[in-house]
């Protein structure tokens, strides 16, 4: 089982429709969860991180943290075709000396 | 307030040669490291770095590859011999310390290797 777990996609929305984007993790001890976006060709670049169970809203973005399930998740509403890119999950995972593990990405598309 | 900055941005090398990555972090940030991204694939740490202190290298083939960090601040990834398979994108990231949260990534350093 790999530490950090994401549906690779492509996810297909149309433009204005709510996205959703999953992970989950192995490590039940993880602390600090994060989402980066990644456009074709270029970095990183985070857009959202939670540390507490629930929800955590910053603009038409929406993280969700289930610790119990060892679930995080990642709203986008009003979908726009900017946000096309990869998502990627991170955890920080003291099992892994406090270091951020990666999932794969799911590549989201956003259809005008 | 520059970035995380990289060089080269590409790079083909043959087989058997050897390569190195330079990576300056943003100025403050201690923690630095150094991340190996295949294509479709998530960043997979490579080592990091606490100031000059190597803390977890435990994923650096240490056969081939090599880093440094020597006053705490830019760093060296090295590869000698490179191989096919190291072909992929080489990613720098630093932050202001351990736990901190948020990793800035510089743009990255493509290797191709024939």
């Amino acid at each position: 089982q790999k530490e950090v777990e994401q549906n690779s996609g492509p996810l297909s929305v149309p433009e204005g429709a709510i996205a959703s984007l999953n992970c989950t993790y192995s490590d039940r001890v993880s602390q600090s969860f994060f989402w980066y976006r990644q456009y074709s060709g270029k970095s990183p670049e985070l857009i959202m991180s939670i540390y507490s169970n629930g929800d955590k809203e910053d603009g038409r973005f929406t993280a969700q943290l289930n610790k119990a399930s060892q679930y995080v998740s990642l709203l986008i509403r009003d979908s726009q075709p900017s946000d096309s890119a990869t998502y990627l999950c991170a955890v920080n995972t003291p099992n892994y000396g406090q270091n951020f593990v990666f999932g794969p990405g799911t590549r989201l598309s956003v259809l005008p | 307030e520059a970035g995380v900055v990289q060089s080269p941005r590409y790079k083909i090398i043959e087989k058997k040669q050897p390569v190195a990555f330079w990576c300056n972090p943003i100025s403050g940030h201690n923690t630095l490291y150094w991340y190996l991204q295949n294509l479709g694939q998530g960043p997979e740490l490579l080592i990091r770095y606490e100031n000059e202190e190597a803390v977890d290298d435990s994923q650096l083939p240490k056969d081939r590859f090599s880093a440094e960090r020597l006053k705490g601040v830019d760093s060296t990834l090295k590869i000698q011999p490179a191989e096919l398979g190291d072909s992929a994108v080489y990613l720098c990231a630093s932050s202001l310390g351990e736990n901190t949260g948020e990793l800035f990534f510089g743009e990255g350093s493509r290797l191709t290797v024939l």
